[in-house]
């Protein structure tokens, strides 16, 4: 049982190119989350998803697209990079809200992270 | 939306104290009450969590309290210990079925030893 695992985990990007981070876990989560983190601040919501095919914006969407295709994986899209975007991201997943595995419901089980660098 | 403020940002104690970090919350309907531990280069992992019809809890040498009238919330360390320097987050969850989080902004705790 891997968890949430994150790709690459680290990334050199210049200013305009693209590129795609993916998110893997095997809990059978329904809920998904993209979130970024920049010194001194708390981990600010990307986009997040609550199923298969499913995906909405959170507090801080702008320049990013997601989509979740299979319910393990979610993609997290930079179409033209920016410096702007130089942060850490994580994925997090969660049970839904009406999941019954155990554990405490809407606790958010994070990915390692992926370090990303716009020149 | 909700709005997650916390207290303070940074905390240095001396091993063997007791650590507080309290934050404050928005929106009336947050029902759900993380909190995470972060090590150095680390993933955030929950350390405890509340649920707006109880106001407290505690896990050996971690508490949480809330108070839901005035919308805060704190997390308590006793004997604090090296390996408790981290950053802390506290989270607040909206009240829909989604689940999400708004996190504060972090604490980072040193205890000296």
């Amino acid at each position: 049982n891997a968890g949430v695992t994150q790709t690459p985990k680290f990334r050199v990007l210049k200013t305009g190119q693209s590129m795609t981070l993916l998110c893997a876990q095997d809990m059978n989560h329904e809920y998904m989350y993209w979130y970024r983190q920049d010194p001194g601040m708390g981990l600010r919501l990307i986009h997040y998803s609550v199923g298969e095919g499913t995906t909405a914006k959170g507090e801080v969407p702008d320049g990013y697209n997601v989509s979740r295709l299979k319910k393990q994986n979610f993609l997290l899209g930079l179409e033209s990079a920016a410096p702007s975007q130089t942060s850490v991201y994580f994925c997090a997943s969660s049970y839904s809200i009406f999941g019954t595995s155990g554990g405490s419901q809407e606790t958010q089980y994070f990915g390692p992270g992926t370090r990303l660098l716009v020149l | 939306g909700e709005n997650v403020e916390q207290h303070p940002s940074t905390l240095s104690v001396q091993e063997g104290d007791s650590a507080v970090i309290k934050c404050t919350y928005s929106d009336s309907a947050s029902n759900y009450f993380p909190w995470y531990k972060q090590e150095l280069g680390k993933r955030p992992q929950l350390i405890i969590d509340i649920r707006s019809n109880v106001g407290e809890k505690k896990d050996q040498r971690i508490a949480v309290t809330l108070n839901k009238t005035a919308k805060h919330f704190s997390l308590h360390i006793t004997e604090t210990q090296p390996e408790d320097s981290a950053v802390y987050f506290c989270a607040a969850n909206d009240n829909t079925n989604a689940g999400k989080s708004t996190f504060g902004d972090g604490t980072t705790l040193t205890v000296k030893p």
